[in-house]
């Protein structure tokens, strides 16, 4: 089945405690991409891949880093997290266009709680 | 880089009735309009796309327009059902800068039986 997974589900941490949450593809999708969803700001972008090694700043990237070693995998790095990091993070990829775009699936969605 | 604003953030209708959400957004250059439908809990899920060579695209119930002039585009759902209960999001972007998508803040659609 095709499909993106992220995990965890749900986190609850503390301040300051490095945290990784995973994205897994298996659609071959080039493209990769990390959004936040806070309530009445819709969802915004934090860092995107376009592919293998190649990756960029979202509108939000302060305070995550990435890494894109492998086609599938798109994994979000929060080195120090802080408060202002709780948030419900969703993964989601799709085939990279030059003369179309197509449509971006999403994962699960994760639930950061940063206390 | 590109705004998108969209109006309202909620909208309740009754069981039958139409529903229209509106989106504008900033960057002329921009050509392709996506529509996320988000159900409780659930991921957002693609329900229709507009691009910028196309004025109006419909599939059943739903339909989106697009006015680049005024640089705004609609989705509207006719019939209205429960299971349309739901945030909508629109989103844009701009096809050769890749696939980045800048989405609007959200509509929350609640059908009333």
């Amino acid at each position: 089945e095709a499909q993106v997974t992220q995990n965890p589900r749900y986190l609850i941490t503390v301040t300051g405690k490095k945290l990784t949450v995973t994205c897994s593809q298996n659609m071959n999708h080039e493209y990769m991409s990390w959004y936040r969803q806070d309530p009445g700001l819709g969802l915004r972008q934090i860092y995107y891949s376009m592919n293998v090694e190649v990756t960029d700043k979202g509108d939000v990237p302060e305070g995550y880093k990435v890494s894109r070693k492998e086609k599938r995998n798109f994994p979000l790095i929060l080195e120090s997290p802080s408060p202002n990091q709780t948030s419900l993070y969703f993964c989601a990829s799709s085939f990279q266009g030059t003369v179309s775009t197509d449509t971006q699936y999403f994962g699960p969605g994760t639930r950061l709680t940063v206390l | 880089g590109e705004n998108v604003e969209q109006h309202p953030s909620t909208l309740s209708v009754q069981e039958g009735d139409s529903a229209v959400i509106k989106c504008t957004y900033s960057d002329s250059a921009s050509n392709y309009f996506p529509w996320y439908k988000q159900e409780l809990g659930k991921r957002p899920q693609l329900i229709i796309d507009i691009r910028s060579n196309v004025g109006e695209k419909k599939d059943q119930r739903i339909a989106v327009t697009l006015n680049k002039t005024a640089k705004h585009f609609s989705l509207h759902i006719t019939e209205t059902q429960p299971e349309d209960s739901a945030v909508y999001f629109c989103a844009a972007s701009i096809v050769a800068a890749g696939n980045k998508l800048t989405f609007g803040g959200g509509t929350r659609v609640l059908v009333k039986p």
